[in-house]
């Protein structure tokens, strides 16, 4: 089974750039999260995707947007670059929600997406 | 406002000894608790968890406390062994704010051969 995958691994950006980040879920996962991590710093929850809706979001400005396609992938879209913008940034997958399965077993993330902004 | 909270950024152990992760929360309403492990370069990978009406559970050499008086939680690890050395991240989470897991910063384990 193929695990959760993110494209790029590295992405280097310029200061008011736009980066898009992109995650494809496990087979049958119809939950994406998205988390942000800074040095030193724990997983910061971004948003939550289900079924092609934002479920929910963090503490983050609105030029952190995102969306879930069809297929149930998703991106992750940073306008506006700024340099703390740089962390690693991880996507996780789970069944829906509903079922509670979802509740720590389903969460599987991808290796994530070094995004470094100068 | 930190709910989740591990003290300890890092910890050193002797390969075969027991390592103890501990996980401190504020809320009192989580009523579900995970253990995730990362190395370098991956993502997180799920470990144990256990729920709120549980003091413990185990799976072969970890095992998790919870403590809901002191709002405490520990991952023990017994023994431990070279691939253990990783990042580990408790977690939380509540059915009111939509199962959302709350994250802790981590504690990166050192396993000294």
């Amino acid at each position: 089974e193929a695990g959760v995958t993110q494209s790029p691994t590295h992405l280097i950006k310029t200061r008011g750039q736009q980066a898009t980040l992109r995650c494809s879920p496990i087979s049958g996962h119809t939950s994406v999260y998205w988390y942000q991590q800074a040095l030193g710093l724990g997983l910061q929850f971004l948003l939550w995707y289900d079924e092609g809706e934002e479920r929910n979001r963090g503490n983050f400005p609105p030029r952190f947007s995102g969306r879930q396609f069809p297929n149930y992938s998703s991106e992750l879209n940073v306008n506006a670059l700024e340099l703390e913008d740089s962390a690693l940034y991880l996507c996780a997958s789970s069944m829906t929600f509903g079922t509670g399965r979802h509740r720590g077993y389903g969460y599987t993330f991808g290796s994530g997406t070094r995004l470094t902004v100068v | 406002d930190q709910q989740v909270k591990q003290n300890s950024p890092s910890l050193s152990v002797q390969e075969g000894r027991i390592s103890i992760l501990n996980c401190d929360y504020t809320n009192s309403m989580f009523d579900y608790f995970l253990w995730y492990k990362k190395y370098p370069a991956e993502g997180p990978t799920f470990l144990i968890s256990i729920s709120s009406i549980k003091d413990k559970n185990e799976d072969g050499r970890f095992t998790v406390f919870l403590n809901k008086s002191a709002k405490h939680l520990s991952l023990h690890i017994v023994p431990s062994q070279p691939g253990d050395s990783a990042v580990y991240f408790c977690a939380a989470s509540v059915e009111d704010s939509n199962y959302q897991l709350i994250w802790g910063a981590g504690t990166k384990l050192i396993i000294k051969p």
